[in-house]
């Protein structure tokens, strides 16, 4: 089993639409949690990242820990075309481990 | 800033040849990590620096692989020899810290893309 569990989709949603992306882990060492956004043929760039349990809001992007069910959510609202990427959970302890990335689509 | 650096973008070899890549971290960065990125299982790191020393190695996956950082600015992944299973997309980041705060990002160079044949 994978430290980090994340559902690879591909998920296609409409223009406007929220977009609802999670992750599962097994490692209760993890402190930190983030979230990569990656275009095709780019390398990944941080997108957001939280502390521990709780919730972080920047823009139309929310991320969502809950530690005592090693889940994690990322719900991008009001979604737009420049959103389609592939995004990766990532959470540290001594070093970062990724989920595989779910791909999105947002269709104009 | 550029950002982090990699050469060459692309690189077709054949199976038994040497590949070398190369990564120019953001001036001031002190941690430097090698990842490589398949289909099948994501984005693995592979090893990473701190100020031009190794500290982990182990996701190397087999002695054909080393990694090098003789200076800030650079450093060097080879595969020797290389195989077809070997084909991946292979990132460099550099992160100004990245040991004790997992808060700190870690900014990547646009890959480079090998195909062993």
């Amino acid at each position: 089993q994978k430290e980090v569990e994340q559902d690879p989709g591909p998920l296609s949603v409409p223009e406007g639409a929220i977009v609802s992306l999670n992750c599962t882990y097994s490692n209760s060492a993890f402190q930190y949690f983030m979230w990569y956004r990656q275009y095709s043929r780019k390398g990944p760039e941080l997108l957001m990242y939280t502390y521990s349990s709780g919730n972080k809001e920047d823009g139309r992007f929310t991320a969502q820990v809950d530690k005592s069910s090693k889940y994690i959510s990322l719900f991008i609202r009001d979604s737009q075309p420049s959103d389609s990427a592939t995004y990766l959970c990532a959470m540290y302890d001594y070093k970062l481990s990724f989920g595989a990335g779910t791909t999105v689509t947002v269709r104009a | 800033d550029a950002g982090v650096i990699q050469s060459p973008r692309h690189e077709v070899t054949e199976m038994g040849q040497e590949v070398t890549l190369r990564c120019k971290p953001i001036s001031g960065h002190d941690y430097l990590f090698w990842y490589r990125q398949t289909m099948m299982r994501g984005l693995e790191l592979l090893i990473y620096f701190n100020n031009n020393v190794p500290i982990d190695d182990s996701g190397m996956p087999e002695d054909r692989f080393s990694a090098k950082m003789p200076n800030a600015s650079f450093s060097t992944l080879k595969i020797q020899p290389s195989e077809p299973r070997d084909s991946a997309v292979y990132f460099c980041a550099s992160s100004p810290s990245g040991g004790t705060s997992g808060a700190n990002e870690q900014f990547f160079g646009p890959g480079t893309r090998l195909t062993v044949l």
